[in-house]
């Protein structure tokens, strides 16, 4: 059974960088059935993407983040990380890493079949 | 930017049906995909590309869709189905997009 599992200080002062690691375990990130992606909930509010990467390296981003956000993959770790920048008390949430299907013609569905179980990071001084 | 537009909330007695719409231009074009989420936990699929079930999710869940609206049904609900449930779906340029979500009271 595929697992993820977010990480990453749950405290991050304003304008400075959030990092946060995505582990995989019982699967691989070099898959190429799946892609990986984060997404947040502030609290009390909605879903949000943020980010997805292949493992050969492909990416694509949120417009409304993509000047801020940098999203990678280690192979050797099985992980995948995201970094979002310059950050504010706006970027306070839920952060999720989760995996995406690739389908049998190669599209990359919607289809987020699993989750990691999400980890807070508060923006505050 | 692209929006999913669903209703803030939809109320359903045990055994009723629960019937939870999405709209948005691009869904003639884009499939659309469900996810229902319990308080303190991640977002479960519940509906894939439309209209098809994930193993595990039980038949009392199905989706459809029609033009510029989908719609997730829950027939038969039960007091487990009480979550928010979003929509989401994919803009002209490929970006995901979840839906504004929806919560289902069972009353």
């Amino acid at each position: 059974q595929v697992q993820l599992q977010e990480s990453g200080p749950g405290l991050v002062k304003p304008s400075e960088t959030l990092s946060l690691t995505c582990t995989v375990s019982g699967g691989s990130v070099s898959s190429d059935n799946y892609y990986w992606s984060w997404i947040r909930q502030p609290p009390g509010k909605g879903l949000e993407w943020i980010a997805y990467i292949y493992y050969s390296g492909s990416t694509k981003y949120n417009p409304s983040l993509k000047s801020r956000v940098t999203i990678s993959v280690d192979m050797s770790n099985n992980q995948f990380s995201l970094r979002l920048s310059s950050v504010t008390a706006a970027d306070t949430a839920v952060y999720y890493c989760a995996r995406g299907v690739i389908d049998s013609s190669g599209y990359y569905s919607g289809a987020f079949d699993r989750w990691g179980q999400g980890i807070l990071v508060t923006v505050s001084s | 930017s692209y929006e999913l537009t669903q209703p803030p909330s939809v109320s359903v007695s045990p055994g009723q049906t629960a019937r939870i719409t999405c709209s948005g231009d691009a869904l003639p074009k884009q499939y659309a995909y469900w996810y229902q989420q319990k308080p303190g936990q991640a977002p479960i699929l519940v509906i894939y590309k439309d209209t098809e079930r994930p193993s595990g999710i039980p038949e009392r869940f199905s989706g459809s869709s029609s033009g510029t609206t989908v719609t997730l049904t829950i027939s038969g609900v039960q007091a487990e189905d009480e979550a928010d449930y979003y929509c989401l779906s994919a803009d002209s340029s490929g970006t995901w997009v979840f839906g504004t979500g929806t919560k289902v009271t069972v009353l």
